[in-house]
């Protein structure tokens, strides 16, 4: 079964650190999602890109946030500088169009101590 | 603002019960609605994509409707088993004026099935 791989699974480290997170869509998929999922927020889009192109980063920070697709096998989310607060799961996924479900990574479980 | 709400935040059945889980949503104006599963450490899986047009769609033991006037959907579950303990999450998709597409989830109701 194809799936989204994102990269790391589980990442700790200091406030004002760098983060990256990367993701591997579906071969094929042209849209790629970056959510982030709290107990209080729940889940909630952060960018959202389609043929590589960012269509919607309305949900995320812009001053410490940044999301882009070098290629079509490679999505990023950087935090650079990293707070507390962003502490929370990271999701990525992919899907082919509108009336297509969207595929899901496993995420990745970010903790800034 | 699209605002998605899930009721009940927990439920627990014992096996074999056939159970409702609800959603509803505030602006009617949707593309689609998916129900996603999640287990614990993991993503979400997709089951039920209905499209602003359908009434339901159904999956094995699954049926999801859709009342888009009402902004309510539900998720049946008949003969609950162990193994779909989990949590359900509901998603509405619509186009933002800028053309793009979101997907606002709701925060999910929590299923656990006694054996």
């Amino acid at each position: 079964d194809a799936r989204v791989t994102q990269t790391p699974r589980h990442k700790v480290t200091e406030m004002g650190q760098e983060v990256t997170m990367r993701c591997q869509p579906i071969l094929g998929h042209n849209t790629v999602f970056w959510y982030r999922q709290t107990m209080m927020q729940g889940l909630e889009l952060l960018a959202y890109f389609r043929n590589r192109a960012p269509l919607d980063d309305s949900g995320m920070p812009k001053d410490r946030f940044s999301a882009e697709m070098p290629d079509a096998t490679l999505a990023t989310l950087k935090i650079q500088p990293s707070e507390p607060r962003d502490s929370a799961v990271y999701f990525c996924a992919s899907g082919l169009n509108s009336n297509q479900p969207q595929h899901f990574g496993d995420g990745t479980r970010l903790s800034i101590l | 603002k699209q605002e998605v709400t899930q009721i009940p935040a927990a439920l627990s059945v014992p096996e074999g019960e056939n159970l409702v889980l609800n959603c509803s949503f505030t602006d009617s104006a949707i593309y689609n609605l998916q129900w996603f599963r999640q287990d614990p450490g993991k993503g979400l899986t997709s089951l039920l994509l209905i499209q602003s047009s359908q009434r339901e769609q159904t999956s094995g033991r699954l049926n999801a409707s859709l009342d888009k006037s009402s902004g309510r959907s539900t998720l049946y579950i008949a003969a609950s088993q162990p193994g779909d303990s989990a949590t359900y999450l509901c998603a509405v998709s619509f186009i933002t004026q800028g053309g793009s597409e979101k997907l606002v989830f709701g925060k999910g109701t929590k299923l656990t099935v006694n054996p």
